[in-house]
């Protein structure tokens, strides 16, 4: 079975240009996370949805960060404009029903660097 | 929010010794499991446990819900369990995963 796939692996960019991450759960899973981990961390909750639909975002900052996951399978993340405190590794999660007991799965993650 | 403590923070072993990693937490627990993050960053499961003990090869876990604290037994250690080891638990009333800082492991040849 194919894990989660995230992609670019590694990005650097200049403070106050845009970032976009990809992600594609496992198959069949109807539940996707987006976490956000600063060095020396644990991983943070940004975003959950539930197939299409939005379940928790109260920890994404609205200002400039967005998501999006059309179709109900994959998901974007965007970040505009970058900040130099956004350097940190994305990484995307999946859990098949998205339930409190649910399993969840990570991908390899985006190591970003904001300079 | 749900607090997560783990301990000790970091620790260094000489291969073929045992561990044992703790993760206390501040209220009643649905999903608690055990992740392994390795040097290339890939978050690794290793347990679900909210409850009980399991065990899969060298390494097991136990949790004691009513007591509010889960550890994880890594025996007859090798470098390839080094990393970092994250405890990451959801409370009764929320679905996110509320992460520890983690144990950085480094077990020496």
């Amino acid at each position: 079975e194919a894990g989660v796939a995230q992609s670019p692996r590694y990005k650097i960019i200049e403070k106050r240009q845009s970032v976009a991450f990809w992600c594609n759960p496992i198959s069949g899973h109807a539940t996707l996370y987006w976490y956000q981990q600063i060095l020396g961390q644990g991983p943070k909750l940004l975003i959950q949805f539930q197939n299409n639909g939005v379940v928790d975002d109260s920890q994404l900052p609205k200002d400039r960060f967005s998501a999006e996951r059309l179709k109900g399978v994959d998901s974007t993340l965007k970040i505009q404009p970058a900040k130099l405190e956004d350097s940190a590794v994305y990484l995307c999660a999946s859990s098949l029903v998205g339930g409190p007991t649910d399993t969840q799965y990570f991908g390899p993650g985006t190591r970003l660097t904001v300079l | 929010g749900i607090q997560v403590e783990q301990s000790p923070p970091d620790l260094i072993l000489q291969e073929g010794a045992n561990s044992t990693l703790r993760c206390n937490f501040s209220d009643s627990v649905n999903n608690l499991q055990w992740f392994h993050q390795n040097p290339w960053g890939q978050l690794i499961n290793l347990f679900y446990i909210p409850s009980g003990t399991k065990q899969n090869g060298r390494l097991s876990a136990t949790t004691v819900a009513t007591e509010r604290y889960s550890l994880l037994y890594i025996s007859s250690s090798q470098t390839t369990d080094s990393g970092v080891y994250f405890c990451a638990v959801n409370s009764n009333s929320g679905y996110a995963l509320n992460f520890g800082k983690g144990t950085s492991l480094l077990v020496t040849p």
